[in-house]
């Protein structure tokens, strides 16, 4: 059963350029998160989709955009990158809006802005 | 939003228990009390969560303060694997919020 899928692993970018990272959640999983983690920081929450709607977000600008598809996969937008942006993207699914339902995490999607 | 705190980092020598605190002293009724480790270069990962009682798994302990306001997740027998971030999280549930708030955790060395 394959877990989180994330593409791609590393990315480099110039600033000012737009960004699209990809998601696949775990099977069975309705509900997407994302998270940035700066070096040495814990992950910090970007939004989170369901049901193909963003249903809340994290405190990010709006360069930040997403969209979930029916088959509950995932996309982050970034627009106009700024050198602040360079990161490890995670993404996390899990199965429902439940407290008690585990995040399962991807390994993340590795972007650096130039 | 909920708070948790953890030390900065910790240290165990191999094969012996570690205990790794969590304080979240605002925390409410609802909340459950999850944690994630961190292994280098990769995702969190579900170690284990619970809401009032001491929850056991395969990977580790879950001990819950009996006022809540504190946690600690407890390795039996640290091996060299288990050298990770550990991250204390609140899940806050209500209704149309969904979230997740993770401080800086604290990163275990484990000593051969």
């Amino acid at each position: 059963d394959a877990g989180v899928t994330q593409s791609p692993t590393h990315l480099i970018k110039t600033r000012g350029q737009q960004v699209t990272l990809r998601c696949s959640p775990k099977s069975g999983h309705d509900t997407v998160s994302w998270y940035q983690q700066a070096l040495g920081q814990g992950p910090q929450f970007i939004f989170q989709y369901y049901e193909e709607e963003e249903r809340q977000r994290g405190n990010f600008p709006d360069r930040f955009s997403g969209h979930q598809f029916p088959n509950y996969s995932s996309e982050l937008n970034v627009n106009a990158l700024l050198l602040g942006d360079s990161a490890l993207y995670l993404c996390a699914s899990s199965l429902d809006r439940a407290a008690n339902s585990p995040l399962h995490f991807g390994n993340g999607t590795r972007l650096t802005v130039t | 939003d909920a708070k948790t705190t953890q030390p900065n980092s910790m240290e165990s020598n191999e094969e012996e228990p570690v205990h790794l605190p969590c304080n979240h002293s605002t925390i409410s009724g609802t909340d459950y009390i999850h944690w994630y480790r961190q292994l280098p270069s990769q995702g969190p990962e579900y170690v284990i969560h619970g809401l009032t009682s001491n929850v056991n798994n395969r990977m580790a302990s879950l001990a819950i303060a009996e006022d809540r306001k504190s946690s600690t997740l407890i390795l039996h027998r640290a091996t060299l694997r288990d050298a990770a971030v550990y991250y204390c999280i609140l899940r806050v549930l209500k209704t149309s919020y969904d979230k997740v708030i993770f401080g800086p955790g604290t990163s275990l060395s484990v000593i051969p």
